[in-house]
């Protein structure tokens, strides 16, 4: 399968700093990039989904000003949490697919520690 | 409303002997089943995947079923592995323009020695 890779695979930070986390596409263009979060024994939660050159679309109930997403070129998307607290502290995945009738493939995540 | 459901929650087996997962959805309009298996710490990692007039299918050691109109779907690992231990998540897609992914809340299986 594709390959999807995510950076950094663990961050501790201090509260109120803000956090990039990284998503690449390596052996393909992602057309589609989605954002996800998962508290543990949880299942994944979708938080956005960005197009390439587009606003992202935010779910009900994420922040758009605190969860900031990027996706500005066809193998990066970034997302950034800014002004982070302790309960978002959490497990950040993010997936991408070529488009909408392909398969889409996870990154291997991202375990963020608010301190 | 779009639920998928899994079961059992938890799971402990011993390593050689065969198991089988179960995922009930209420997804429409069905598009697709996934179910991936998700190491503690990483990622989904895809095992399978079938469209609707697809009934079984199989990769190495896994065997997925579904019953499309039950809605009903179930994940056979045979002659388990230690490394067979993870969380193991049916995921359900929508036939809508961006083809929504449901998940489900995962199966924790633990294969002991």
């Amino acid at each position: 399968g594709a390959v999807v890779s995510q950076h950094p695979s663990r961050v501790i930070c201090k509260s109120g700093t803000s956090v990039k986390i990284e998503c690449r596409s390596l052996d393909f263009q992602a057309t589609t990039m989605f954002w996800y979060r998962q508290f543990p024994k949880q299942s994944l939660m979708l938080m956005a989904t960005s197009n390439e050159g587009s606003k992202a679309t935010y779910e009900q109930g994420v922040e758009k000003d605190k969860f900031l997403i990027n996706h500005a070129s066809l193998t990066l998307s970034t997302l950034t949490v800014t002004s982070a607290h302790p309960e978002d502290s959490s497990f950040y995945i993010c997936s991408a697919r070529s488009d909408r009738n392909t398969e889409a493939f996870f990154g291997q995540g991202t375990r963020l520690t608010v301190v | 409303k779009n639920q998928v459901e899994q079961s059992p929650q938890s799971l402990i087996i011993l390593e050689g002997k065969n198991c089988t997962l179960q995922c009930n959805y209420t997804v429409s309009p069905f598009s697709n089943l996934r179910w991936y298996k998700q190491d503690t710490g990483r990622g989904p990692v895809s095992l399978t995947i079938m469209t609707f007039s697809e009934n079984t299918k199989s990769n190495g050691r896994y065997t997925a079923t579904l019953d499309a109109d039950t809605k009903q779907s179930s994940l056979h690992i045979t002659a388990s592995q230690l490394s067979d231990s993870a969380s193991y998540i049916c995921v359900v897609s929508a036939s809508t323009g961006f083809q929504k992914l449901v998940f489900g809340t995962g199966t924790r299986l633990l294969v002991s020695p």
